[in-house]
């Protein structure tokens, strides 16, 4: 069992480029999030999804988007990168019945 | 929204000594308060957490308390032991179960 992965690990990317960032859970788990960290700052949400088939907006949306076509894949992308979107990027699955986050190994981006 | 803020940022405790960090919370419909403990390069993992309806909440070393009437809660490490540094997060959540985390606490345990 696997939990859930996230890749690539690290990536360094040019300003304006698109990028996917990947996030899969094999724990059937309903609901999905990606969050960002930044030192200083915590974790801040970015997009969630309570389902397949929905996605909502969390604290910092702008500049990414998401898709939800199955309950295992969460991708998020960045449709043109800009260095203020350089950061770890974390995902995590929940069952909502129990509340408990597990959070993906993260990628470290640098834009650049 | 929910607004979480946490103190202290850093905390350097002697080994042995207790630990405490604090967060205070803004929506009085908040009803889960998890805590995080991120080692470095590591991804975060819940240590403990708490519902609304208990006051305290022991796991061996470590226990949460809640005050509900003033809106805050706070994590305590006891004994601490160098495995215990670490980054430590505070979150808070209602009934749409999206987590508001503080900006965390850098804990340095001595040797």
């Amino acid at each position: 069992i696997a939990g859930i992965t996230q890749a690539p690990t690290s990536q360094i990317l040019a300003a304006g480029r698109r990028m996917t960032l990947r996030c899969t859970q094999d724990m059937r788990h309903n609901a999905m999030y990606w969050y960002r960290q930044d030192l200083g700052l915590g974790l801040r949400l970015i997009h969630y999804s309570n389902t397949a088939g929905t996605t909502g907006k969390g604290e910092v949306p702008d500049g990414y988007s998401v898709s939800r076509a199955n309950t295992d894949d969460f991708p998020l992308t960045l449709a043109s990168a800009v260095p203020s979107q350089t950061s770890v990027y974390f995902c995590a699955s929940s069952d909502t019945s129990g509340r408990t986050q597990y959070f993906g190994p993260g990628t470290r981006l640098l834009v650049l | 929204g929910e607004n979480v803020e946490q103190h202290p940022s850093t905390l350097s405790v002697q080994e042995g000594d207790s630990a405490v960090i604090k967060c205070t919370y803004s929506d009085s419909a908040s009803n889960y308060f998890p805590w995080y403990k991120q080692e470095l390069g590591k991804r975060p993992q819940l240590i403990i957490d708490i519902r609304s309806n208990v006051g305290e909440k022991k796991d061996q070393r470590i226990a949460v308390t809640l005050n509900k009437t003033a809106k805050h809660f706070s994590l305590h490490i006891t004994e601490t032991q160098p495995e215990d540094s670490a980054v430590y997060f505070c979150a808070a959540s209602s009934n749409d179960y999206k987590l508001s985390f503080g900006a965390g606490t850098t804990v340095t345990v001595r040797a």
